[in-house]
Order: C-alpha cells, then sequence, then structure tokens
C-alpha cells in the first residue's frame, strides 16, 4: 500500500536550519508530484511547496520562498524539504502529500504522511 | 494568492443532522475545489475533489457542490465518526491554498 513517512523533525534554534525528508513506498515514486503541507499547533493547515515528478519544476508559498527548498531523489525515493534561517513561527508539524494522479501537477492530494513535528526555540 | 474564505469556523452538531460547510474563493476557480477532514492528531484525508467528485471508500452522504467561487460540503445525516475539522483547498493554480478550517463538534 502506498506510504509516505516523514523523518527529521526535532528542536532546531532559531536561525539554523533542519532537512526534513519524506520516503515513499508502494507507488512509483518518479511517477508522482508530492507536495509539503503544514499545521502550526492548534492551527489550520498551511500549503508550503511542490516539485513535478522529474523535479524539475517547484513552487511555493511566499511564507518561505527563498529560506525553504524543496528536493527530491528518484533514486531513493525520497522528498526532501531543506529548511534554512528557521524561525519560530515555523514550529508545526510538517506533513509531505502525493497527488491523486499521476505526473499531474494539479489535482488533490490523496495520500498523506503522518507528519514531523518541527519546533523552533531558543 | 487566492484566499479561500471557509465558513462557519465552527459548528455544533448532532448525530442525524444535515450541515454544511462554506468556502468562498477570491477568484474564479472553475470547479478546482478539494475537502478534506481532519482528525486530532491525523493527517488529513481527502473526501471530495473537483468540487463534486467523491473520493474512493468515502461515505455517500458526504456531498460536494459548486463552481466559480461559491463551493459547499454537505454531510447528509451525521454519523459519530464526522466529528472533525473540515478543509477546503484550491487547486486551481499556485500557491495553493486552504480555507481557515471548520471544526465540526457534538453539540
Amino acid at each position: 500500500q502506498v506510504q509516505l513517512v516523514e523523518s527529521g523533525g526535532g528542536v532546531v534554534q532559531p536561525g539554523r536550519s533542519l532537512r526534513l525528508s519524506c520516503a515513499a513506498s508502494g507507488f512509483t515514486f518518479r511517477n508522482y508530484a508530492i507536495h509539503w503541507v503544514r499545521q502550526a499547533p492548534g492551527k489550520g493547515l498551511e500549503w508550503l511547496a511542490v516539485i513535478s515528478f522529474d523535479g524539475r519544476n517547484k513552487y511555493y508559498a511566499d511564507s518561505v520562498k527563498g529560506r525553504f527548498t524543496i528536493s527530491r531523489d528518484n533514486s531513493n525515493s525520497t522528498l526532501y524539504l531543506q529548511m534554512n534561517s528557521l524561525r519560530t513561527e515555523d514550529t508545526a508539524v510538517y506533513y509531505c502529500a502525493r497527488f491523486l494522479q499521476d505526473t499531474a501537477m494539479i489535482g488533490p492530494l490523496e495520500y498523506w504522511g503522518q507528519g514531523t513535528l518541527v519546533t523552533v526555540s531558543s | 494568492a487566492i484566499q479561500m474564505t471557509q465558513s462557519p469556523s465552527s459548528l455544533s452538531a448532532s448525530v442525524g443532522d444535515r450541515v454544511t460547510i462554506t468556502c468562498r474563493a477570491s477568484q474564479a476557480i472553475r470547479v478546482d475545489v478539494g475537502w478534506y477532514q481532519q482528525k486530532p492528531g491525523k493527517a488529513p484525508k481527502l473526501l471530495i475533489y473537483a468540487a463534486s467528485s467523491l473520493h474512493s471508500g468515502v461515505p455517500s452522504r458526504f456531498s460536494g457542490s459548486g463552481s466559480g467561487t461559491d463551493f459547499t460540503l454537505t454531510i447528509s445525516s451525521l454519523q459519530p465518526e464526522d466529528f472533525a475539522t473540515y478543509y477546503c483547498l484550491q487547486d486551481y493554480n499556485y500557491p495553493r491554498t486552504f480555507g481557515q478550517g471548520t471544526k465540526l463538534e457534538i453539540k
């Protein structure tokens, strides 16, 4: 079955960096665009970034543009989110999520990971 | 960025009630909206896509409608497992944007 497993979360000081990973299994990873979405404690969902199936196209939310970088390794079925210059407001659970349709950059998010918690605090 | 204004932010209802949640987009977005259900401590789950298409495995008491700027999610007869938070998400363009969420609570 389709699985997305995030890792790499933890406690980090403001201004530091962290890299999250999302390990995929149960489907042909290289055929699907993948998103990152986050949720601050007690708050709503916030879309962050997406990367196309081949890694050529990337889009970001304004709140993270220039600080976060999405990337992927299709040979290892893994998605990444490099987070630099972290702020206290980046504290959240970070989810990766897969599109319903393969190769598409449009449409709904069908499968989600369980999330990884990032806490930015001094 | 397109703004998705979701209402109400919270809603109290009883088992068996019919409830409706609304999302309004700041510009026309065809039918490019999905609805998601989230329970505490869990990842969101896709319920409806393309405004009115029921995702596989989702009970038929869930339905969606709308086009352009106004969209609704309706639960025809609330079941105990439906008490959760619901979000709309526009997938018309990037950046994608969620509604603020509607917390559905037991009356």
